[in-house]
């Protein structure tokens, strides 16, 4: 299995400002995803992060709203950015380390006020 | 379309007995993981178990199985022997598009929420 560690694990902010979120794994991985989960939902992939390259997004997502870095193998960050009461979700990061399993960090609880 | 599709919104199940939680899905390609993923009221995502689309055999994970049926496109959920602590969101995700053994994308479904009752 994989360790996945998340900064924060929970914020509250005013609208308008802009939250990053950290994602560390244990190990080199090729590929993280940044999921968000809304109140009472399921997850929604927001985007795939490679190293080296710009950051994939899913339909429904744009960079300036979510701009993520990915500067190695172990680190990626997500911003959410202009922030809106309607952003108020929890937010994770996932990689598979290695074979297919892909595993979570333990998400950051965001509430917008 | 909806490519997963947990129909059982909340379950219901006493302690120490076995539950099944439904999941079928819809793909047209040859190549897919399943996944199932169990999330406490602590909001972490755990992983459960996972069966690729090749894999001839049900995958099992100590008490917890996956009862693959690939005509029928379902990839149901066993727990047995069910504890206070199963009490929690269960998710079914799926991976299409790669090579079922490669990284990619998950795509959940709804989720169905059991209930162990002591």
């Amino acid at each position: 299995s994989a360790v996945i560690s998340q900064k924060p694990s929970r914020d509250i902010c005013q609208r308008g400002t802009s939250l990053t979120i950290q994602c560390q794994v244990d190990s080199q991985v090729t590929m993280m995803f940044w999921y968000r989960q809304q109140p009472g939902q399921s997850l929604t992939l927001i985007a795939t992060a490679n190293q080296g390259s710009e950051a994939t997004y899913e339909s429904g997502f744009v960079i300036d709203k979510f701009p993520i870095s990915r500067p190695n193998l172990t680190f990626s960050t997500l911003t959410v950015s202009n922030m809106s009461p309607e952003d108020s979700s929890i937010y994770l990061c996932s990689a598979e380390p290695q074979g297919h399993e892909q595993f979570f960090g333990p998400g950051t609880r965001l509430t917008v006020l | 379309a909806q490519k997963i599709t947990q129909t059982q919104p909340g379950m219901f199940v006493q302690e120490k007995e076995a539950v099944t939680l439904d999941c079928t899905y819809d793909t047209s390609d040859q190549s897919y993981g399943l996944f199932w993923y169990k999330q406490p009221s602590s909001g972490e995502m755990i992983f459960l178990i996972y069966q690729g689309s090749y894999d001839e055999q049900n995958a099992t994970e100590g008490r917890y199985s996956l009862n693959f049926q690939k005509a029928r496109k379902s990839a149901n959920l066993v727990i047995s022997a069910s504890q206070l602590g199963d009490s929690a969101m269960y998710f079914c995700a799926m991976r299409e598009g790669r090579p079922y053994n490669q990284g990619g994308k998950l795509i959940f479904g709804q989720g169905t929420e059991l209930s162990v009752k002591p």
